[in-house]
C-alpha cells in the first residue's frame, strides 16, 4: 500500500525549543513537499523538494529548514519553535511528472506553548 | 503569483441533495485542476482532477472547468452524509508547485 508516513502524530513543545518533524515515503517519488494548514488559510507551502538535496523555498520559509539526504525522507525542522508556529503541518509527496496527484500524510499537529 | 478562491466558506445540504462547489483561479496559463477532500482530523486526498476545458464526470462527481472565466467548479449529486469533509481546490503553479484554495467545509445533513 503506498503511502505517506509522518512522525509524530502529536508534539507540544515550548517556546524557543527545537522541533523535527519526520516524513517517508514508499513511492520513490522525487518529489515532496511540505505545508502547514490553518484554519481559513487552507494549505500553504512551506518548503518543496526536487530531490536529495535539491530544496526549494515555498511561500512561507521563514523560521523554518529542511534536510533531504534520502529519496524516501523528508524533514522539517524548526530552530526555536515560536507560538504561531502552531499549526497543523502536512507532508506530501508526487511524482516529478506534472499534472500528478500529490500524496499526503496524516499530518503532525504541533502545539508550541 | 497565483491566487485561488473558493466560494462559499462553508455549505450545508440536505442528504440527496445536488451540491455546487466553486473556485477561481488568477494565472490563464494554468493547466492543471485538481479538487481534494480532507475529513475531519485525516489527510487531504484528491478526489478528481480536469486538464481541459470543460466537463468531466466519475459516479456522482462532476468537475467544470472554464478556463476562460479563470473559474471551475465540483457538482456532487445525491449528496451523502459521507461526503462532509473540507473541499480543497487546487492548481498548478508550474515548478511542480500546486495553490490550494482555503477550503469549503461541506456538511451533509441525514
Amino acid at each position: 500500500d503506498m503511502k505517506v508516513t509522518q512522525m509524530p502524530r502529536y508534539l507540544i513543545k515550548r517556546m524557543g525549543e527545537n522541533v523535527l518533524l519526520e516524513c517517508g515515503q514508499d513511492m520513490s517519488h522525487e518529489t515532496m513537499y511540505w505545508y502547514r494548514q490553518d484554519p481559513g488559510l487552507g494549505l500553504q507551502l512551506i518548503y518543496i523538494s526536487y530531490d536529495v538535496d535539491s530544496n526549494s523555498e515555498g511561500d512561507i520559509p521563514k523560521g523554518y529548514r529542511v534536510s533531504r539526504k534520502k529519496r524516501e525522507h523528508f524533514s522539517l525542522i524548526l530552530d526555536s519553535a515560536k507560538t504561531n508556529q502552531t499549526s497543523v503541518y502536512f507532508c506530501a509527496s508526487s511524482p516529478r511528472r506534472v499534472g500528478s496527484d500529490y500524496t499526503f500524510g496524516s499530518g503532525t499537529r504541533l502545539l508550541v506553548i | 503569483q497565483q491566487n485561488v478562491q473558493q466560494s462559499p466558506e462553508s455549505l450545508i445540504v440536505p442528504e440527496g441533495a445536488r451540491t455546487s462547489l466553486n473556485c477561481t483561479f488568477s494565472d490563464s496559463a494554468s493547466q492543471y485542476f485538481w479538487w481534494y477532500r480532507q475529513h475531519s482530523g485525516k489527510a487531504p486526498k484528491a478526489l478528481m482532477s480536469i486538464f481541459s476545458n470543460g466537463e468531466k464526470e466519475e459516479g456522482r462527481f462532476t468537475i467544470h472547468l472554464n478556463k476562460a472565466s479563470l473559474h471551475f467548479s465540483l457538482h456532487i449529486r445525491d449528496s451523502q452524509p459521507s461526503d462532509s469533509a473540507l473541499y480543497l481546490c487546487a492548481v498548478e503553479t508550474g515548478g511542480y508547485k500546486v495553490v490550494f484554495g482555503s477550503g469549503t467545509r461541506l456538511l451533509v445533513s441525514p
